[in-house]
């Protein structure tokens, strides 16, 4: 089976650009979260969908961050306008999404994004 | 508020000697997980073990084992006979039932194995 699938695996663009961000969550999940990796701040949580719908968006750090579900196999993350400090690695998971704290998250292999 | 920290930056190694990841955590929970993620050179994370509040047993899965202990609020790794392809981050993360599924993640350790 496929795990989480996310694209590009590299981007760099130039700020002030728009960057969009996408994932593809494993077949059957029903929980999708996008994190944020820096070496300053670490993991950090973004957002996270439970079936389609936004649950918490309290990790976006302002309004050039959006993100969007519109289906069970497809999410992104979207930055506009992007700017240098948005440089990291953005990471998606999923999960089988039961209520409760327990599920483990399986995650895509990131997205290198770099802003000039 | 939750708060997960792994107070050992970088660890190295030789190889064949044992190891231990510290991880200590705060939570006003009563229920709540925790969860080891491994981080290889390759980028991305790789669930290892899961563990809830009720259950303070240790785990043990090969070379690696698993100390949970409420009292201390610590949730360590070992991995005994460490080897090189064990070098990679380890994060320890927690998850509250109140907090639904976030989780919230230590700042992570590198773990080097020298041969």
């Amino acid at each position: 089976d496929a795990g989480v699938i996310q694209s590009p695996r590299h981007e760099v663009t130039e700020m002030g650009q728009e960057v969009t961000l996408r994932c593809k969550p494993i077949s059957g999940h029903n929980s999708l979260f996008w994190y944020r990796q820096t070496m300053m701040r670490g993991l950090e949580l973004l957002i996270y969908f439970n079936n389609n719908v936004p649950i918490d968006d309290s990790g976006m750090p302002e309004d050039r961050f959006s993100a969007k579900m519109p289906n069970a196999s497809f999410s992104t993350l979207k930055i506009q306008p992007s700017e240098p400090r948005d440089s990291a690695v953005y990471f998606c998971a999923s999960s089988l999404g039961r209520p409760g704290p327990w599920d483990e998250q399986f995650f895509g292999p990131g997205t290198r994004l770099t802003v000039l | 508020a939750q708060k997960v920290t792994q107070a050992q930056t970088e660890i190295s190694v030789v190889e064949k000697e044992d190891v231990t990841l510290d991880c200590v955590y705060e939570t006003r929970d009563t229920t709540y997980y925790l969860f080891w993620y491994k981080q290889p050179p390759s980028g991305e994370l790789v669930f290892l073990i899961r563990r809830n509040s009720f259950d303070e047993q240790n785990e043990i899965s090969g070379r690696y084992s698993w100390n949970f202990q409420k009292s201390t609020s610590s949730f360590n790794f070992t991995i005994t006979a460490s080897q090189v392809v064990d070098s990679a981050v380890y994060f320890c993360a927690l998850s509250e039932i109140q907090g639904a599924q976030k989780l919230v993640f230590g700042q992570g350790t590198r773990l080097t194995i020298n041969p």
